[in-house]
């Protein structure tokens, strides 16, 4: 199956400083989501990307589909952003319901 | 506009015992999707709804596991006999399934087996 890959692992930030994360995929891929997991465990929606560049507030997000990655940039960063990034793909074919998750980023903000 | 939503948010039990979770889905939305999350890790596909039929169950979804979406609507994931390993958060998903495919997903059952 597809394989996705996120960097950095982890990522300690002081309040105000700007950020990337990289999600990386191994097959082609007819969606991508962004996720941001709360202290609660609640998936939040940043943006679905499965190509091109978008953008919300400080957050904006790039997809270059036919080099299978994905950015996520976080400008200007806050305590509240703090928590765990997700990316997440969807293949077509037989698994076209099924998103296939990276591990994560874990970020901390600090104040 | 209200969102996925799930019940319990959490549950303990014993090992062995049967436990069930309900998801409510966004209204209209006719894919629904189970999946699971263990500490540190990203979710896991379980199994996905189009309207009330099954189309994909994962190999994760061992015999002691259902899931049912009897109306379409709402959807059950039933564990039975429960182990350790069992424990973990398992979250619903749901997408309107024409000319989009985005899940928004609930705010997940946290089961613990003692």
């Amino acid at each position: 199956g597809i394989q996705v890959e996120q960097s950095p692992p982890d990522l300690i930030l002081q309040e105000g400083a700007n950020s990337t994360l990289r999600c990386n995929f191994s097959d082609s891929v007819n969606n991508l989501q962004w996720f941001h997991q709360n202290p609660w465990g609640q998936l939040i929606n940043l943006f679905y990307i499965p190509s091109g560049t978008k953008q919300n507030g400080r957050l904006s997000a790039t997809t270059v589909a036919t080099e299978r990655y994905s950015l996520l940039y976080i400008s200007s960063s806050q305590t509240t952003d703090s928590g765990v990034y997700f990316c997440a793909v969807l293949t077509g074919g037989t698994s076209y319901g099924k998103l296939t998750f990276g591990q994560g980023t874990i970020l901390t903000v600090h104040p | 506009d209200t969102g996925v939503s799930q019940d319990p948010r959490h549950k303990i039990t014993k090992r062995g015992q049967n436990v069930t979770f309900r998801c409510d889905p966004i209204s209209e939305h006719n894919r629904l999707y189970w999946y699971r999350q263990t500490l540190g890790q990203g979710p896991e596909f379980l199994t996905y709804f189009q309207n009330e039929a099954q189309l994909e169950k994962s190999r994760l979804l061992s015999d002691r596991f259902s899931a049912e979406r009897p109306k379409g609507s709402f959807s059950t994931l039933e564990i039975q006999r429960t182990e350790q390993g069992d424990s973990a958060m398992y979250l619903c998903a749901s997408s309107l399934g024409q000319g989009t495919n985005e899940q928004f997903f609930g705010p997940g059952t946290r089961l613990t087996v003692l």
